[in-house]
């Protein structure tokens, strides 16, 4: 089971940040993301595709359908840039799977 | 408030066997289930398996089914996670991650333990 994430994304401060993590018919399952920050353990900012822990600013959201899940950034600040990974559960395995990542750049 | 504890970093060589503990506390122990996370340099997160402290049973990845061994302490509310027959390429940080009570994903994370193997 593989989810695709692009290597790199930029944006710049006060713009929208689109992450997207593919797979066939990921649409059909709930989707995580986490932000880690280089040095630190990984960090849960959207749950079940589109909710957010505690904490966490309004700014992520996060969508889910057909074979792409997005997670949104919305007015980027320089503190959001960070490595970005999607993750799901594979229900046929039981296996937890991680997108390869995502680097978002604040230009 | 939840923390996972992790064991200091290591540096073992190829072949050897490592030993890296989680001490959980600020929740009940045995409510939930604790997976094993690794992050060699560079890389991204890659999920090992996980146990549940209520009863010991663990899944792990097909990839590392082989060389790893789970197991808990519910006296001390401690996981442990054995990888065997170490090479360079397990060279990374493992972190230990608390999996949610509805969903599976990780709500909280412990430091990390950076584990080296070299000669």
């Amino acid at each position: 089971y593989v989810l695709t994430q692009p290597p790199s994304v930029s944006v710049a401060p006060g713009q929208t940040a689109r992450i997207t993590c593919g797979e066939n018919n990921i649409g059909s399952k709930t989707v995580h993301w986490y932000q880690q920050k280089p040095g630190q353990a990984p960090v849960l900012v959207v749950f079940d595709v589109r909710d957010r822990p505690s904490g966490i600013p309004e700014r992520f959201s996060g969508s889910n359908s057909g074979n792409t899940a997005t997670l949104t950034i919305s007015r980027v600040e320089a503190g959001d840039e960070a490595d970005y990974y999607c993750q799901v559960w594979d229900t046929s395995s039981g296996d937890r799977v991680f997108g390869g990542g995502t680097k978002l750049t604040v230009l | 408030q939840v923390q996972l504890m992790q064991s200091a970093a290591d540096v073992k060589k190829p072949g050897a066997s490592v030993q890296v503990s989680c001490e959980a506390s600020g929740y009940i122990f045995t409510s939930y289930t604790l997976s094993w996370v690794r992050q060699a340099p560079g890389q991204g997160l890659e999920w090992m398996g996980w146990i549940a402290p209520f009863n010991g049973n663990t899944k792990y990845a097909q990839k590392f089914q082989d060389r790893v061994t789970m197991t808990t302490d519910t006296s001390t509310s401690t996981v442990y996670m054995e990888l065997r027959n170490l090479r360079s390429d397990d060279t990374a940080v493992y972190y230990c991650a608390r999996e949610g009570l509805t969903s599976i994903l990780f709500d909280y994370w412990g430091q990390g333990t950076l584990v080296t193997v070299s000669s």
